[in-house]
């Protein structure tokens, strides 16, 4: 089946650090593959994109680039803030068809210390 | 421009209860999906609305069902609630192949 796995958090983070959230999918067929953050008592807002192998979404400071040799689509940002705490969600949608829903991982608790 | 809005922001029901959520779609956009977000856990596509019909349905039982309107907003209903049907639910409106804009979601707690 369809699926993303991410890494468990939560992750702590001093600010100013490197950061990196993995992520991998399973996928039939040619997925897009999306970064979705959450803050606190807030919905999902889209942080970036890449819909097609070798693309590179970015958005934010935040990158992450389609893999598909390694089915995977990591997040990195140079130097996180502490404005950057939130959950963040790995997700795909597959495409070609009428409809489409979005899978989503389990989402990865970010908290930057000061 | 409105983004998508949904009421109520929270609910408390009883099990048993039956319950009725509301979003409006951003402007523009004429395709509504719902979710359903337990605590600590990703959301989980429940249905998509299109043309005022279900296209799509994930892995919830007939409890859960829904309707869209000619405006594009939607309603999800969902009877005979369970405890386990605490979480936040979310909505998505879209349109064609762009992605997907969420609102803030509806917090639900069954006691």
């Amino acid at each position: 089946g369809n699926s993303v796995t991410q890494m468990e958090g939560p992750v702590t983070l001093s600010e100013e650090a490197f950061l990196t959230i993995n992520c991998t999918y399973t996928a039939t067929g040619y997925p897009s593959l999306f970064w979705y953050v959450q803050y606190p008592g807030e919905g999902l807002q889209l942080l970036l994109k890449a819909t097609k192998a070798d693309d590179k979404g970015s958005n934010k400071g935040f990158e992450a680039t389609y893999r598909k040799e390694t089915t995977s689509f990591h997040l990195e940002k140079g130097s996180v803030q502490v404005s950057d705490s939130a959950v963040y969600f790995c997700a795909l949608i597959l495409t070609g068809g009428s409809a489409s829903k979005i899978i989503f991982g389990s989402g990865t608790r970010l908290s930057i210390r000061p | 421009d409105a983004g998508v809005t949904q009421s109520p922001t929270h609910l408390i029901k009883t099990r048993g209860q039956q319950v009725t959520l509301r979003c409006s779609p951003k402007s523009g956009h004429d395709t509504v999906s719902w979710y359903q977000q337990a605590l600590g856990q990703g959301p989980q596509f429940i249905f998509q609305y299109y043309e005022e019909e279900e296209r799509q349905r994930g892995n919830f039982p007939d409890r859960f069902s829904g309707h869209q309107f000619p405006n594009y907003s939607s309603e999800l209903n969902v009877n005979a609630l369970l405890l386990g049907d605490s979480a936040l639910y979310l909505c998505a409106s879209s349109s064609g192949n762009q992605p997907q804009h969420f609102g803030d979601g509806t917090r639900l707690s069954i006691l």
